[in-house]
């Protein structure tokens, strides 16, 4: 019963570097999402797909790109890390709409140096 | 514009006190409430949900919540508190057309302390 799973788990960059967040969840949710958590920010959005094709800007989209690549994974690229993306990031998913609870993964933990 | 307010950053408890955790809202049509929580170096688990009826909810781990929407407020209770609920949690409302804040927008989140 994996629900969302993220890859890698720890990673560390050097500014500059591009790397990609994975995320794969096998619950067949039309929606998922990329937040990044710092200490008393709480949750940011930073994209969302609401449904397999589509994509959306969040509220901290900068310095980022997404690809939904199928209905089961979306991806978190940092084109040219800087110190300022260096966060926790976490990707969910739900079925879709208000109504429905969104499953998190275990988050990346990300260090830009 | 829709938001979430945990008033409270940081509380501390004594193991066996109740517990009260606020949220209020800012939404203006009927609200989709959650509570999530998150233990240290984990990701989010939902605790409970309330999307209409009864306005008291139960959750796991021996949570409630109650809705009121007269306060727009959706607190976390439980009656006694132990050890392993030390975490952070996070109210949240579910929106349609939340726009660049998504379908469900967080709290800034309430860490909880559990005193011996």
């Amino acid at each position: 019963n994996a629900g969302v799973t993220q890859t890698p788990k720890f990673q560390v960059l050097k500014t500059g570097q591009s790397m990609t967040l994975q995320c794969a969840q096998d619950m067949n949710h039309n929606s998922m999402y990329w937040y990044r958590q710092d200490p008393g920010m709480g949750l940011r959005l930073i994209y969302y797909s609401a449904s397999e094709g589509t994509t959306d800007k969040g509220e901290v989209p900068n310095g980022y790109n997404v690809s939904r690549l199928n209905k089961r994974e979306f991806s978190l690229r940092l084109e040219s890390a800087a110190p300022s993306q260096t966060s926790v990031y976490f990707c969910a998913s739900s079925r879709e709409g208000a109504r429905t609870e969104a499953f998190f993964g275990q988050g990346t933990r990300l260090t830009v140096v | 514009a829709q938001s979430v307010t945990q008033p409270d950053i940081h509380i501390t408890v004594s193991e066996g006190a109740s517990l009260e955790l606020r949220c209020n809202y800012s939404y203006g049509a009927t609200p989709y409430l959650f509570w999530y929580v998150q233990s240290p170096g984990q990701g989010l688990q939902l605790l409970l949900k309330y999307f209409s009826g009864d306005t008291l909810v139960q959750g796991i781990k021996g949570f409630e919540a109650e809705f009121k929407r007269s306060q727009s407020s959706f607190n976390l209770r439980k009656p006694s508190v132990h050890w392993s609920d030390a975490a952070e949690y996070f109210c949240a409302v579910g929106v349609d057309h939340g726009g660049s804040q998504g379908n469900l927008i967080f709290g800034k989140g309430t860490k909880l302390s559990v005193k011996p």
